[in-house]
Formats: C-alpha cells, sequence, structure tokens
C-alpha cells in the first residue's frame, strides 16, 4: 500500500531564507508526483509535476526534484517571502492505465515571517 | 478560461438530510476526481470519473455516497442521510483527456472545495 510522508510537519523562516520541503513514499512504482500549495480555507493550487522520468522541475523560485529509486521528492523554494505562507502537499499518481488517483501526504505547513 | 468550478462553497445540513455537491470541469476536460479532506487528516481519493462512466470508486465509502458525471451537466457528488463525520472539505479536480499525453494532460487542476458542515 502506497504511503506519502512529507517533513518536516511545519517550518517558520525569516524572510529570504532558502528552503526545503520533503516528501517519501513506499512504493516506487509511481507515475508521477505533483506538489501542491493549499491556503487556509481554501482550494489546491498545482505548483510542479514530475514525470517518474524526470529528475526535476522547475517553476520561478520553485524547484521539485524527485528520486524514484529512492523513494524521495524534494521542493525547494529560493529566497522565500512571506506570501509563501501556506501548506505544501505532496501527491503521487500510481497511474496503470486508468488509475490516475493522487494519493496525499499530510503536508508541510510553512510561515515565512517579514 | 474559468478554472473549476465547485458549489456551494459552504453547505450546512442537519443529521439526516441528503447533501448535494457540485462540480463543474475545465473547459474541455472529460476526466473528473473527488477527494475529501478530513480535518486535521490528509486528502483522500474518493471516486474518479469519466464523462457517463465511473472508473475508480474506490475511494468512496460503501453506503450513502453515490457520484455521477452525466454527459450534459457538472459533476454531483451525493451524500445521503448525512452524519456529523461527514463533515469536510470536499475537493473536485478535473483534467483532460488521456489523448495526446503531455505534461498538461496529467496535471489535476482543482476547485476551491466545498465545506460541509452537518450539525
Amino acid at each position: 500500500k502506497q504511503e506519502v510522508t512529507q517533513i518536516p510537519a511545519a517550518l517558520s523562516v525569516p524572510e529570504g531564507e532558502n528552503l526545503v520541503l520533503n516528501c517519501s513514499f513506499t512504493d516506487s512504482a509511481i507515475y508521477n508526483l505533483q506538489w501542491f500549495r493549499q491556503d487556509p480555507g481554501k482550494g489546491l493550487t498545482s505548483l510542479l509535476l514530475i514525470q517518474s522520468s524526470q529528475r526535476e522541475q522547475t517553476s520561478g523560485r520553485l524547484n521539485a526534484s524527485l528520486d524514484k529509486s529512492s523513494g524521495r521528492s524534494t521542493l525547494y523554494i529560493a529566497a522565500s517571502q512571506p506570501g509563501d505562507s501556506a501548506t505544501y502537499l505532496c501527491a503521487v499518481n500510481l497511474n496503470a492505465g486508468n488509475n490516475r488517483k493522487l494519493i496525499w501526504g499530510l503536508g508541510t505547513s510553512l510561515a515565512v515571517n517579514p | 478560461n474559468a478554472g473549476v468550478m465547485q458549489n456551494p462553497r459552504h453547505l450546512v445540513r442537519r443529521r439526516g438530510q441528503e447533501a448535494r455537491l457540485r462540480c463543474s470541469p475545465m473547459k474541455g476536460h472529460s476526466h473528473v476526481y473527488w477527494y475529501r479532506q478530513l480535518p486535521e487528516e490528509g486528502l483522500k481519493f474518493m471516486v474518479y470519473l469519466q464523462k457517463e462512466n465511473i472508473i475508480d470508486e474506490s475511494g468512496m465509502p460503501k453506503e450513502r455516497f453515490s457520484a455521477e458525471f452525466p454527459k450534459e451537466g457538472p459533476s454531483i457528488l451525493r451524500i445521503q442521510q448525512v452524519v456529523r463525520g461527514d463533515s469536510a472539505a470536499y475537493f473536485c479536480a478535473s483534467s483532460p483527456s488521456t489523448s495526446g499525453r503531455t505534461f498538461f494532460t496529467d496535471t489535476q487542476y482543482f476547485g476551491p472545495g466545498t465545506r460541509l458542515t452537518v450539525l
């Protein structure tokens, strides 16, 4: 059974710091992995998607890496800003054929202090 | 191109009533997913639908819950005889057809969610 774990559960940093959020999964047979952002009381925004054949994806100040064999992904946020404060969720897609459901971690709650 | 729309955003029901949650996918998307986020818990997959078909309902409770995605109109998640434990945020996501697969066809785009409170 696939399980997704995110460490740390919560993180508080001063503005400007570079930081790393970690995601691990127990079954390396994944199709892809997505990082999402969730703001309090709001929906989810997809940040980055990494296919199983890829090693990393970049979007602006965000960089996500994937090491499928070791069951790990990291989300790197450069030069953090107060607007980055949110919960960051990692989800893996186990796709085999039509199975496209996402299995989620519990998230890392990030607070960036001005 | 409007994003995924869900309504209502907030829904209050008394125990025993029915709850109907609606999801309109992004234009051109034919795949819909429903997820539930219980208080202090992570998101859990419920059901994956394509137009007029349920593809995977392995995350749906066996009783009281049903989902549909008709040929015309939004996808509906229906909860009959609600109980307090059904109080949660229900999120809908959509993605395009799998034909001509690219990065964008695999990304799931989420709606703002419906927050159900059962009194």
